[in-house]
Protein backbone atom coordinates (compact mmCIF):
# COMPACT_ATOMS: atom_id res chain seq x y z
CA UNK A 1 0.00 0.00 0.00
CA UNK A 2 1.13 3.62 -1.09
CA UNK A 3 2.23 5.76 1.65
CA UNK A 4 2.53 9.35 1.68
CA UNK A 5 4.49 11.18 4.43
CA UNK A 6 5.50 15.13 4.96
CA UNK A 7 7.18 16.33 6.89
CA UNK A 8 7.07 19.10 9.17
CA UNK A 9 3.27 19.36 9.21
CA UNK A 10 3.11 23.08 10.48
CA UNK A 11 5.64 25.46 9.73
CA UNK A 12 6.05 29.00 11.07
CA UNK A 13 8.69 31.24 9.70
CA UNK A 14 9.44 34.58 9.25
CA UNK A 15 9.87 36.33 5.69
CA UNK A 16 13.53 36.39 4.03
CA UNK A 17 14.09 32.88 5.25
CA UNK A 18 14.42 30.36 3.31
CA UNK A 19 13.34 26.80 4.33
CA UNK A 20 12.94 22.73 2.84
CA UNK A 21 10.21 20.83 3.10
CA UNK A 22 9.93 17.02 2.44
CA UNK A 23 7.56 14.55 0.76
CA UNK A 24 8.56 10.57 1.71
CA UNK A 25 6.44 7.75 -0.58
CA UNK A 26 6.63 3.85 0.51
CA UNK A 27 6.67 2.29 -3.03
CA UNK A 28 7.81 2.86 -6.44
CA UNK A 29 5.94 5.82 -8.54
CA UNK A 30 6.33 7.63 -11.57
CA UNK A 31 4.51 10.88 -10.36
CA UNK A 32 4.65 12.93 -7.67
CA UNK A 33 2.43 16.25 -7.30
CA UNK A 34 2.51 19.38 -4.77
CA UNK A 35 -0.54 21.43 -4.77
CA UNK A 36 -1.32 24.33 -2.68
CA UNK A 37 -4.72 24.70 -1.01
CA UNK A 38 -5.62 28.60 0.52
CA UNK A 39 -7.48 28.24 3.65
CA UNK A 40 -11.44 27.41 2.85
CA UNK A 41 -9.91 27.01 -1.32
CA UNK A 42 -9.85 25.08 -3.51
CA UNK A 43 -6.38 22.93 -4.72
CA UNK A 44 -3.98 24.68 -6.99
CA UNK A 45 -1.05 22.51 -9.17
CA UNK A 46 1.74 23.81 -8.27
CA UNK A 47 4.61 21.50 -9.91
CA UNK A 48 4.51 17.68 -11.25
CA UNK A 49 7.77 15.77 -10.86
CA UNK A 50 8.27 12.69 -13.90
CA UNK A 51 11.81 11.60 -13.24
CA UNK A 52 14.44 10.93 -11.29
CA UNK A 53 16.32 14.64 -10.60
CA UNK A 54 13.72 16.21 -12.18
CA UNK A 55 13.84 19.95 -11.00
CA UNK A 56 10.96 22.64 -11.10
CA UNK A 57 11.19 26.18 -9.98
CA UNK A 58 8.42 28.59 -10.11
CA UNK A 59 8.95 31.79 -8.24
CA UNK A 60 10.00 31.28 -4.86
CA UNK A 61 9.08 27.53 -4.81
CA UNK A 62 11.37 24.76 -6.51
CA UNK A 63 10.59 21.39 -6.19
CA UNK A 64 12.84 18.42 -6.92
CA UNK A 65 12.62 14.42 -6.80
CA UNK A 66 15.23 11.52 -5.76
CA UNK A 67 13.27 8.33 -7.45
CA UNK A 68 15.47 6.28 -5.78
CA UNK A 69 15.58 7.76 -2.33
CA UNK A 70 11.21 8.33 -2.63
CA UNK A 71 11.84 11.50 -1.32
CA UNK A 72 10.91 14.86 -2.86
CA UNK A 73 11.79 18.07 -1.75
CA UNK A 74 9.94 21.69 -1.89
CA UNK A 75 12.17 24.82 -1.17
CA UNK A 76 11.24 27.93 -0.30
CA UNK A 77 13.69 30.92 -0.95
CA UNK A 78 12.97 33.89 0.90
CA UNK A 79 9.72 33.37 1.83
CA UNK A 80 6.95 35.97 1.48
CA UNK A 81 3.60 36.17 3.49
CA UNK A 82 1.52 35.54 0.21
CA UNK A 83 3.16 32.19 0.34
CA UNK A 84 1.13 30.76 3.70
CA UNK A 85 -1.04 28.49 3.20
CA UNK A 86 -1.10 24.60 3.21
CA UNK A 87 1.11 22.05 0.69
CA UNK A 88 0.10 18.75 -0.21
CA UNK A 89 2.32 16.37 -1.73
CA UNK A 90 0.44 13.74 -3.80
CA UNK A 91 2.11 10.67 -5.41
CA UNK A 92 0.40 8.34 -8.41
CA UNK A 93 0.73 4.41 -8.32
CA UNK A 94 2.96 3.12 -10.95
CA UNK A 95 1.82 2.46 -13.79
CA UNK A 96 0.16 5.48 -15.30
CA UNK A 97 -2.54 5.08 -12.66
CA UNK A 98 -4.78 7.97 -12.42
CA UNK A 99 -4.84 7.48 -8.35
CA UNK A 100 -3.04 9.84 -5.83
CA UNK A 101 -2.31 9.09 -2.75
CA UNK A 102 -1.76 12.27 -1.05
CA UNK A 103 -0.05 13.23 2.20
CA UNK A 104 -1.86 15.37 5.69
CA UNK A 105 -0.38 18.01 4.12
CA UNK A 106 2.09 21.32 5.58
CA UNK A 107 0.20 24.05 6.69
CA UNK A 108 2.96 27.06 6.21
CA UNK A 109 2.45 30.46 8.24
CA UNK A 110 4.24 33.59 7.03
CA UNK A 111 4.87 35.97 9.42
CA UNK A 112 6.25 39.61 9.12
CA UNK B 1 -15.39 30.40 -17.84
CA UNK B 2 -15.10 28.30 -14.95
CA UNK B 3 -12.96 24.79 -15.44
CA UNK B 4 -14.18 22.64 -12.89
CA UNK B 5 -17.28 23.73 -11.19
CA UNK B 6 -19.21 22.30 -8.61
CA UNK B 7 -23.17 22.93 -7.39
CA UNK B 8 -23.56 23.35 -4.24
CA UNK B 9 -20.97 25.38 -2.41
CA UNK B 10 -23.02 24.57 0.89
CA UNK B 11 -25.01 21.88 1.49
CA UNK B 12 -26.32 21.67 5.36
CA UNK B 13 -29.10 18.56 5.66
CA UNK B 14 -30.07 16.43 8.77
CA UNK B 15 -29.17 12.86 9.55
CA UNK B 16 -31.00 10.00 7.52
CA UNK B 17 -31.62 12.25 4.67
CA UNK B 18 -30.52 11.73 0.66
CA UNK B 19 -28.51 14.70 -0.98
CA UNK B 20 -26.81 15.42 -4.03
CA UNK B 21 -23.90 16.60 -5.73
CA UNK B 22 -22.77 17.81 -8.95
CA UNK B 23 -19.78 17.89 -11.12
CA UNK B 24 -19.30 19.58 -14.54
CA UNK B 25 -15.98 20.60 -16.27
CA UNK B 26 -15.61 22.20 -18.94
CA UNK B 27 -11.80 21.15 -20.09
CA UNK B 28 -12.69 18.20 -22.68
CA UNK B 29 -10.71 16.04 -20.17
CA UNK B 30 -11.89 12.16 -19.77
CA UNK B 31 -11.00 11.25 -16.29
CA UNK B 32 -13.03 12.82 -13.51
CA UNK B 33 -12.97 12.31 -9.55
CA UNK B 34 -14.28 12.58 -6.69
CA UNK B 35 -12.42 13.15 -3.42
CA UNK B 36 -12.84 13.70 0.37
CA UNK B 37 -10.98 15.98 2.44
CA UNK B 38 -11.90 15.61 6.55
CA UNK B 39 -11.71 18.31 8.92
CA UNK B 40 -7.97 17.40 9.37
CA UNK B 41 -7.51 18.63 5.69
CA UNK B 42 -7.10 14.73 4.70
CA UNK B 43 -7.65 13.91 1.07
CA UNK B 44 -9.05 11.07 0.13
CA UNK B 45 -9.70 9.58 -3.25
CA UNK B 46 -13.36 7.99 -3.33
CA UNK B 47 -14.07 7.21 -6.98
CA UNK B 48 -12.54 7.69 -10.44
CA UNK B 49 -14.17 8.17 -14.04
CA UNK B 50 -12.79 7.71 -17.43
CA UNK B 51 -15.26 8.74 -20.12
CA UNK B 52 -18.15 7.70 -18.27
CA UNK B 53 -16.89 4.49 -16.91
CA UNK B 54 -16.18 3.48 -13.40
CA UNK B 55 -12.53 3.08 -12.90
CA UNK B 56 -11.59 3.88 -9.17
CA UNK B 57 -13.63 2.60 -6.65
CA UNK B 58 -12.16 3.01 -3.08
CA UNK B 59 -13.64 1.79 0.15
CA UNK B 60 -16.51 4.18 0.86
CA UNK B 61 -20.20 2.84 2.76
CA UNK B 62 -21.95 2.21 -0.69
CA UNK B 63 -24.57 4.92 0.60
CA UNK B 64 -21.96 6.86 -1.58
CA UNK B 65 -23.03 6.05 -5.32
CA UNK B 66 -21.33 8.33 -8.03
CA UNK B 67 -22.95 8.49 -11.51
CA UNK B 68 -21.28 10.02 -14.59
CA UNK B 69 -24.07 10.75 -17.20
CA UNK B 70 -21.40 12.38 -19.96
CA UNK B 71 -16.97 12.74 -19.66
CA UNK B 72 -18.03 16.39 -18.35
CA UNK B 73 -20.60 15.40 -15.62
CA UNK B 74 -19.55 13.03 -12.26
CA UNK B 75 -22.23 13.57 -9.68
CA UNK B 76 -22.38 12.08 -5.98
CA UNK B 77 -25.80 11.08 -4.76
CA UNK B 78 -25.40 9.88 -0.48
CA UNK B 79 -27.84 7.90 0.85
CA UNK B 80 -28.62 8.00 4.75
CA UNK B 81 -26.72 11.36 5.35
CA UNK B 82 -24.43 10.28 8.98
CA UNK B 83 -22.59 12.81 11.08
CA UNK B 84 -19.28 11.37 10.00
CA UNK B 85 -20.41 12.12 6.18
CA UNK B 86 -19.67 16.19 6.74
CA UNK B 87 -16.54 17.09 5.54
CA UNK B 88 -15.56 19.18 2.06
CA UNK B 89 -15.99 17.08 -1.21
CA UNK B 90 -13.89 17.95 -3.96
CA UNK B 91 -14.59 16.84 -7.88
CA UNK B 92 -11.48 17.03 -10.32
CA UNK B 93 -10.75 16.27 -13.28
CA UNK B 94 -7.71 15.31 -15.61
CA UNK B 95 -6.61 14.92 -19.57
CA UNK B 96 -5.06 12.05 -20.71
CA UNK B 97 -1.58 13.28 -20.64
CA UNK B 98 2.03 12.22 -19.68
CA UNK B 99 1.65 14.31 -16.49
CA UNK B 100 -2.08 13.47 -15.78
CA UNK B 101 -2.61 16.56 -13.11
CA UNK B 102 -6.10 16.85 -11.69
CA UNK B 103 -7.36 20.04 -11.71
CA UNK B 104 -9.98 20.24 -8.59
CA UNK B 105 -13.38 22.12 -8.20
CA UNK B 106 -13.65 24.72 -5.95
CA UNK B 107 -15.48 21.86 -3.29
CA UNK B 108 -18.69 21.36 -1.71
CA UNK B 109 -18.73 22.03 2.51
CA UNK B 110 -21.20 19.46 3.17
CA UNK B 111 -22.84 19.47 6.54
CA UNK B 112 -24.94 16.74 8.42
CA UNK B 113 -26.63 17.79 11.70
Amino acid sequence: ELKVEQNPLFLSMQEGKNYTIYCNYSTTSDRLYWYRQDPGKSLESLFVLLSNGAVKQEGRLMASLDTKARLSTLHITAAVHDLSATYFCAVALQGGSEKLVFGKGMKLTVNP
Amino acid sequence: DTAVSQTPKYLVTQMGNDKSIKCEQNLGHDTMYWYKQDSKKFLKIMFSYNNKELIINETVPNRFSPKSPDKAHLNLHINSLELGDSAVYFCASSPPTTTNTQYFGPGTRLTVL
